[in-house]
């Protein structure tokens, strides 16, 4: 199994500050990264797909890049609707193995 | 709109069965794969099974192998698990999600359902 490891696994903003979230796999999946959203007790929500394709609806100051086994989700200025749990999801090998989660919380 | 509705969801001892359903509306079905996705909780997300948009592929990950079964009626927008033989450790949220594309099966899930608690215990 691809094991997906983020990083870091919790970190504390402000809105207005620019986020970083680090994916990386334990072998290389191309551009097979995806990344999700999810706020407690709802369901998750897509962000991007093929590592840096912005999902209809959500808004620009989310992206994404990378490619092999290194992957990035960068939030450029943070809302007060992003306080989140974000996830990043291989879909390049079954089984499609996700992140262990990034908590972003107000600081 | 697209909707996702799971149901079936309960509590159940283990080595019983449950069966849960996902009702579909507001796009073509027939045209997607679909999966359950499962969330344990205060954990992660885990990806359990997968059924092509034409049920002519399903793939299950390795824990669930043999217990679960994926499958989907297309003249009725409904998808289902079957799981058997159930343990303490599927105790989780699990979720119907759609494929992000259509007739191929990329693995993204671009809709999701709003999950329903299975809990095994005694």
């Amino acid at each position: 199994d691809i094991q997906m490891t983020q990083s870091p696994s919790s970190l504390s903003a402000s809105v207005g500050d620019r986020v970083t979230i680090t994916c990386r796999a334990s072998q290389g999946i191309s551009r097979y990264l995806n990344w999700y959203q999810q706020k407690p007790g709802k369901a998750p929500k897509l962000l991007i797909y093929a590592a840096s394709t912005l999902q209809s609806g959500v808004p620009s100051r989310f992206s994404g890049s990378g490619s092999g086994t290194d992957f990035t989700l960068t939030i450029s200025s943070l809302q007060p609707e992003d306080f989140a749990t974000y996830y990043c999801q291989q879909s390049y090998s079954t089984p499609r193995t996700f992140g262990q989660g990034t908590k972003v919380e107000v600081k | 709109q697209v909707q996702l509705v799971e149901s079936g969801g309960g509590v159940v001892q283990p080595g019983r069965s449950l069966r849960l359903s996902c009702a579909a509306s507001g796009f073509t079905f027939s045209s997607y794969a679909m999966h359950w996705v499962r969330q344990a909780p205060g954990k992660g997300l885990e990806w359990v099974a997968v059924i092509w948009y034409d049920g002519s592929n399903k793939y299950y990950t390795d824990s669930v192998k043999g217990r679960f079964t994926i499958s989907r009626d297309n003249s009725k927008n409904t998808l289902y698990l079957q799981m058997n033989s159930l343990r303490a450790e599927d105790t989780a949220v699990y979720y119907c999600a759609r494929d992000g594309m259509t007739t191929v099966t990329a693995y993204y899930f671009d809709c999701w359902g709003q999950g329903t608690l299975v809990t095994v215990s005694s």
